[in-house]
């Protein structure tokens, strides 16, 4: 399979704990996205990296999310102390950078707090 | 702030009939729109796209509709399958591609 994976795809997690999800980009894709997705509504951007850079963040990232690129390739995001409104999809996209308006989704982590 | 939202929450569609969604945008710099389709508990999947120098492009059995004047873009299924029932979600970027910006997403049921 050669596009972008996610895992775990569920967690089921207790309230102050800490979680944290993987995503492997499309193998050539420079770019890499973080989206959080809640029920009936349309993903919402968290942040992106080129290569390892991490460019732009959200708002929605508080000081409890990281997200980490080390070698440019796959990524990871991190909720430290989490709470019951952390549940949601989180989605991870790649794409080939700059111009490359388009991307490539993931199936998903599905986030569940208890 | 600028936003892309839809009309419409719920299609249903008998299947054979063509389908449309609707989506309004606010951000006159977005220059390239995209559909995609989300299948439950999959992620998004790329339909087709649009930029802004165009009003309309087809795909297979999808068509898209740019109105520039009025921020409007909307999808057209044709011919809708029972495989079409998804949610639909438009969502725009600019020529920089820094990240796309997402509408609330239409669910279509096709009826048999």
């Amino acid at each position: 399979d050669t596009g972008v994976s996610q895992n775990p795809r569920h967690k089921i997690t207790k309230r102050g704990q800490n979680v944290t999800f993987r995503c492997d980009p499309i193998s050539e894709h420079n770019r890499l996205y973080w989206y959080r997705q809640t029920l009936g509504q349309g993903p919402e951007f968290l942040t992106y990296f080129q290569n390892e850079a991490q460019l732009e963040k959200s708002r929605l990232l508080s000081d409890r999310f990281s997200a980490e690129r080390p070698k440019g390739s796959f990524s990871t995001l991190e909720i430290q102390r989490t709470e019951q409104g952390d549940s949601a999809m989180y989605l991870c996209a790649s794409n080939l950078g700059q111009g490359a308006t388009e991307a490539f989704f993931g199936q998903g982590t599905r986030l569940t707090v208890v | 702030g600028e936003s892309v939202g839809l009309h419409l929450p719920t299609l249903s569609v008998q299947e054979g009939d063509n389908s449309i969604i609707n989506c309004a945008y606010s951000n006159s710099a977005s220059d390239y729109f995209i559909w995609y389709k989300q299948e439950s508990g999959k992620g998004p999947q790329f339909i087709i796209d649009i930029r802004s120098n165009m009003d309309k492009r087809q795909g297979q059995r999808v068509t898209v509709l740019l109105n520039k004047t009025v921020k409007h873009l909307s999808l057209q299924i044709a011919a809708t399958q029972p495989g079409d029932s998804a949610v639909y979600f438009c969502a725009e970027n600019t020529a920089a591609g820094n990240k796309l910006t997402f509408g609330g997403g239409t669910r279509v049921l096709v009826k048999p």
